[in-house]
């Protein structure tokens, strides 16, 4: 148990509906990270949040938006779904600061989204 | 473009073979390279290798980093049916906006 949650573990729901997927990091943990993980393209790096404000993005479509809240849960939402959208979707944290270059991540059980 | 590269992308063996995975990087200002392990939800950090830490061992599970190659193989001997999983590498730039960028992973099945 790396000590990161994720909720819900599965989803489905249909093309057009918006889902909210909810993170909590490892107690300290400053940083959360979210991660797609589909069959053909592998781990693939969303967005970063530190201490509530945005970090770093990656490939993460405009339909989609993340927050990081005081308490340092983070929400990832996903607005109108596609069948593509379907995915394993990770959340992982860091202590990782300012100043602090080498620490390793602790990835959460995932969710799992199926849009039909 | 940043990018990571791992090879091969599958491997069977069967218990007692010795494996060895690679992964190759091209990256802007390397900063630190990760090994994971998948087997079915969440990655489990196995190894992590800087400048100043390029080679990691625990238990029969060995990494070495090769900075002037941009690579690292990731070894494991005596391989059993426990070790079957998705081996992931990713890669951390020194750009400063904490990017980790991962490989599409090694799938390896162990055979009893």
């Amino acid at each position: 148990d790396s000590g990161v949650t994720q909720t819900p573990k599965h989803l489905i729901t249909a093309t057009g509906q918006r889902v909210t997927l909810r993170c909590s990091p490892r107690s300290g943990d400053l940083s959360v990270y979210w991660y797609q993980q589909s069959l053909d393209q592998g781990l693939q790096f969303l967005i970063q949040y530190y201490n509530g404000e945005e970090r770093a993005k990656g490939n993460i479509l405009e339909r989609f938006s993340a927050q990081q809240f005081p308490d340092l849960h983070s929400e990832l939402n996903l607005s109108s779904l596609e069948l593509g959208d379907s995915a394993l979707y990770f959340c992982a944290s860091s202590p990782l600061g300012l100043a602090d270059f080498y620490n390793e991540q602790f990835f959460g059980p995932g969710t799992r989204l199926t849009v039909l | 473009e940043d990018k990571v590269v791992q090879s091969p992308l599958s491997l069977v063996v069967h218990e007692g073979d010795t494996v060895t995975l690679n992964c190759s990087y091209e990256v802007t200002n390397f900063r630190s390279l990760l090994w994971y392990k998948q087997e079915k939800k969440a990655p489990t950090f196995l190894f992590m290798l800087t400048s100043s830490g390029i080679e990691k061992k625990s238990g029969r599970l060995s990494s070495i980093l090769d900075k002037k190659e941009l690579s690292s193989i990731l070894n494991i001997t005596a391989t059993q049916t426990g070790d079957s999983a998705i081996y992931l590498c990713a890669v951390l730039p020194a750009s400063g906006t904490y990017k980790y960028i991962f490989g599409t992973g090694t799938r390896l099945k162990v055979l009893a």
